[in-house]
């Protein structure tokens, strides 16, 4: 079945640790995204990609990094810098042609200890 | 200019009820506006959606409203079953240009009470 993996489901961080959000599809769609969920704040873009090795930054892009090196992967690097990182995750992806509207995976929620 | 106002925050309904949720944006560069919904612990899925070159769609008992010269939208779930407790998010992009971002509100927990 096609669809977006993300993983993992939930992750603990410690205070002042990097962690990587995985987002795997395999839709061959061309653009995907990252959004925060927070309870009453709707979802909130952080970082998204057209196309390999090319991002743009959302609304929110602070504290957070991506890459794109394959076509299938857009992982998600919450850094120290992100103070108050604890929040659901969704990775979603488009294809553009013909456009349906976004595929969501089913989120990782982080949370720091 | 980017925002997309949702109300309200929540809604309880009875079983059998008309649901209503409405949205309201800034933006006229918007041209698409999907309505998702959620579970608790998955992702949104896509529900229906509208351009605006249409005032009305229906899909089964979901129809969403819209008026282009009010920059306002709305979801009406009819016979609302206890099945379709879960949260709602109205949203809006320029489709094709701007990465095709969406613009999301701020969400609505519908409860269909039995």
């Amino acid at each position: 079945d096609g669809g977006i993996t993300q993983s993992p489901k939930y992750l603990f961080r410690k205070e002042g640790q990097n962690v990587t959000l995985s987002c795997e599809q395999n839709l061959n769609h061309d653009a995907m995204y990252w959004y925060r969920q927070d309870p009453g704040q709707g979802l909130r873009l952080i970082y998204y990609s057209q196309i390999v090795n090319d991002f743009q930054k959302g609304d929110i892009a602070e504290g957070y990094s991506v890459s794109r090196e394959k076509k299938e992967s857009f992982p998600l690097t919450v850094t120290s810098a992100q103070k108050n990182p604890t929040a659901f995750y969704l990775c979603a992806s488009i294809a553009r042609v013909p456009y349906y509207g976004y595929t969501f995976g089913s989120g990782t929620r982080l949370t720091v200890v | 200019q980017q925002q997309v106002k949702q109300s309200p925050q929540s809604l309880i309904v009875q079983k059998g009820g008309i649901s209503i949720i409405n949205c309201a944006y800034e933006n006229t560069a918007f041209d698409y506006f999907p309505w998702y919904q959620q579970f608790p612990g998955k992702g949104p899925a896509l529900l229906i959606a509208i351009r605006p070159d249409v005032s009305e769609k229906k899909e089964g008992r979901f129809t969403i409203s819209f008026n282009k010269s009010a920059k306002q939208f709305s979801l009406h779930i009819m016979d609302s079953q206890p099945g379709d407790s879960a949260t709602y998010f109205c949203a809006a992009s320029m489709d094709r240009t701007s990465g095709s971002r969406l613009t999301f509100g701020e969400g609505t927990q519908l409860t269909v009470n039995p």
